[in-house]
Formats: C-alpha cells, sequence, structure tokens
C-alpha cells in the first residue's frame, strides 16, 4: 500500500515569497491534514479536511496561509508571502475516517526554509 | 486541559541493554494512545496503538508499549536496543473533541 506521498521535498525560498505544496493521500483515507513541525518540537495542526470541506482550520495564519482539497483526494497548502519563522516541516497526514482512535498516516514532509 | 508528558528531554542508552521512553497522560474518557517515531529529516513513523483491551501492546521493530490506567502512563519499551533506533519518539493521544494531542518528544540516543 502506498503512503502519504508529499512534494516538494525541499524548498529553500526568500521572504516575502511564495511556495505551494502538495500532498496525496493514502487511497480510501476520507481525512487529510497538514501539520507544521517547526524544528525541536511536535507538530502542530494546521488544517483538517474530511473529503473536501474543512473540518478544522482555527490554528491556520489565513493571512497568509491557505490549503484546498478540491475534489477530497490531493491537497495543496500556499504560504503568501512567506515569513522567517515559517521555516518548518509541513507534515501531511491522512486517515481513513478522522474518528477518534484512527491511525493518522504521515508522509515525509516538506521542509521549508524562508531566508 | 488534556495533555501528554513526556518527561524526558533524552533518553541514553547503551546497544543492547533495555529501554524504556516514558510518557503519560491527561485526557477525558477512555484514552486512544500512539507511539510515532521520527527519524532525521523524516515525517512521523506509526509504531503501535493502544485503544482497548490487552494492557501490552506490541509494535514495528520489536516495540512495545504497556498501557497502566490507574498510572495513566502508557511507556513505549524494547528489550535490547540498536544504534537504529536512535531517533525522536512522540507520545500521542486523541483527545474527546477528536484531536490529536502530542507529548513533546524524546530523542533517544543508543550508543554502540
Amino acid at each position: 500500500e502506498a503512503g502519504v506521498a508529499q512534494s516538494p521535498r525541499y524548498k529553500i525560498i526568500e521572504k516575502r515569497q511564495s511556495v505551494a505544496f502538495w500532498c496525496n493521500p493514502i487511497s480510501g483515507h476520507a481525512t487529510l491534514y497538514w501539520y507544521q513541525q517547526i524544528l525541536g518540537q511536535g507538530p502542530k495542526l494546521l488544517i483538517q479536511f474530511q473529503n473536501n470541506g474543512v473540518v478544522d482550520d482555527s490554528q491556520l495564519p489565513k493571512d497568509r496561509f491557505s490549503a484546498e482539497r478540491l475534489k477530497g483526494v490531493d491537497s495543496t497548502l500556499k504560504i503568501q508571502p512567506a515569513k522567517l519563522e515559517d521555516s518548518a516541516v509541513y507534515l501531511c497526514a491522512s486517515s481513513q475516517t478522522g474518528r477518534s482512535g484512527n491511525t493518522i498516516y504521515f508522509g515525509e514532509g516538506s521542509w521549508l526554509t524562508v531566508v | 486541559a488534556q495533555s501528554v508528558a513526556q518527561p524526558e528531554d533524552q533518553v541514553n542508552v547503551a546497544e543492547g541493554n533495555p529501554l524504556t521512553v516514558k510518557c503519560t497522560y491527561s485526557v477525558s474518557g477512555n484514552p486512544y494512545l500512539f507511539w510515532y517515531v521520527q527519524y532525521p529529516n523524516r515525517g512521523l513513523q506509526f509504531l503501535l496503538k493502544y485503544i482497548t483491551g490487552d494492557n501490552l501492546v506490541k509494535g514495528s521493530y520489536g516495540f512495545e508499549a504497556e498501557f497502566n490506567k490507574s498510572q495513566t502512563s502508557f511507556h513505549l519499551k524494547k528489550p535490547s536496543a540498536l544504534v537504529s533506533d536512535s531517533a525522536l519518539y512522540f507520545c500521542v493521544a486523541w483527545n474527546q473533541g477528536g484531536k490529536l494531542i502530542f507529548g513533546q518528544g524524546t530523542e533517544l540516543s543508543v550508543k554502540p
């Protein structure tokens, strides 16, 4: 079974530029998550989708971050304009139903450096 | 407030010795508990989970974890550590609101 796919793996951009990350979840998984992980810390949820609807985006900095999951499968996370403090790993994850107790599977991450 | 605590930032173990990575939790209702491992420059990999049933849960790479309801703990264990086990380990719980709560992570270092 293929895992969660993410691209690009690494990206370096200057502050105020834009960047987009792509995610393809495990086939059949209805729930998709984007997490931000600052070096040395645990992941922080940015946004959760159930199929193509947003369940939770309370911690998404909406002035600069946006995400979509148009057909209920792939998802894109965009940052525009980027700030230095956005340097982090952006982890996409998916689970079958999103219900408590479901196993969440993570991708390898997209590593962003803002200079 | 619901929380997961990993009291040790770092655990150092000699190869071949048993290892324990500690985790305690505070969540409402039945706890659903997970362990994930993160190798350098990689994403989080699922190791094992406790949902219900047997308190001793076996997972990937020879790891196991013991659920202790009275002590609200879910410690990760392995009988014989390998150098390749060196990584960052996260204890994670689902809260009643359907959200994951992460511990702060424990860096495991296994020396030859």
